[in-house]
């Protein structure tokens, strides 16, 4: 069974950094297109940054910069270091897989990142 | 980046009736288009792809369409667990959502 799970998120104030954690089981990230979406409260969702198999990456504009998505094979856990934190980067940030044909399958459960001094 | 608009923004509907839930791409997507249905809470949930595919597990009375880079998702006989927000997703240029429709009882 796949799951996805997310951990990592909490309160943190303007300027600082978090690396958020998902926990893949029932498949392996290095063998899968692994994305990260965010969803700020009552808002939408916003795809932030996929790692693909080649382990290349690519962010949205909104985060370019700030954002690194890694993984650790070994683990099989995928991550998203978030530095230099805004307001406006205050969400449920869901760990995603991706099929080949790049849309999303599974997603984890989220975990909240607060961003408010 | 491509947009999605989806409309309406909230839809009253019945139970036991039809929903229909419409998206459009600011240009051509191809049929690479997904719809998710989001319960208060929960993560998102994967529907459709490719316009019309219905994912794993997902029971008939979901069903997708497309007319160029108008989308639809109808949704027949509706239950009480339908009842919530759904999100179309175009990946044909990387990734892009449409901004929602509240499925909501009437």
């Amino acid at each position: 069974e796949v799951q996805l799970v997310e951990s990592g998120g909490g309160l943190i104030q303007p300027g600082g950094s978090l690396r958020l954690s998902c926990a893949a089981s029932g498949f392996s990230v290095s063998n899968n297109y692994m994305s990260w979406v965010r969803q700020a409260p009552g808002k939408g969702l916003e795809w932030v940054s996929v790692i693909y198999i080649t382990s290349g990456t690519y962010y949205a504009d909104s985060v370019k910069g700030r954002f690194t998505i890694s993984r650790d094979n070994s683990k099989n856990t995928l991550y998203l270091q978030i530095n230099s934190l805004r307001a406006e980067d205050t969400a449920v940030y869901y760990c995603v897989r991706e099929t080949e044909t790049s849309y999303f399958d599974y997603w984890g459960q989220g975990t909240l990142v607060t961003v408010s001094s | 980046e491509i947009v999605m608009t989806q409309s309406p923004a909230t839809l009253s509907v019945s139970p036991g009736d039809r929903a229909t839930l419409s998206c459009r791409a600011s240009q051509s997507v191809k049929n690479k288009l997904a719809w998710y249905q989001q319960k208060p809470g929960q993560a998102p949930r994967l529907l459709i792809y490719g316009a019309s595919t219905r994912a794993t597990g997902i029971p008939a009375r979901f069903s997708g369409s497309v007319s160029g880079t108008e989308f639809t998702l109808t949704i027949s006989g509706l239950q009480s667990e339908d009842f919530a927000v759904y999100y179309c997703q175009q990946y044909y240029n990387w990734y892009t959502f449409g901004q929602g429709t509240k499925l909501e009882i009437k």
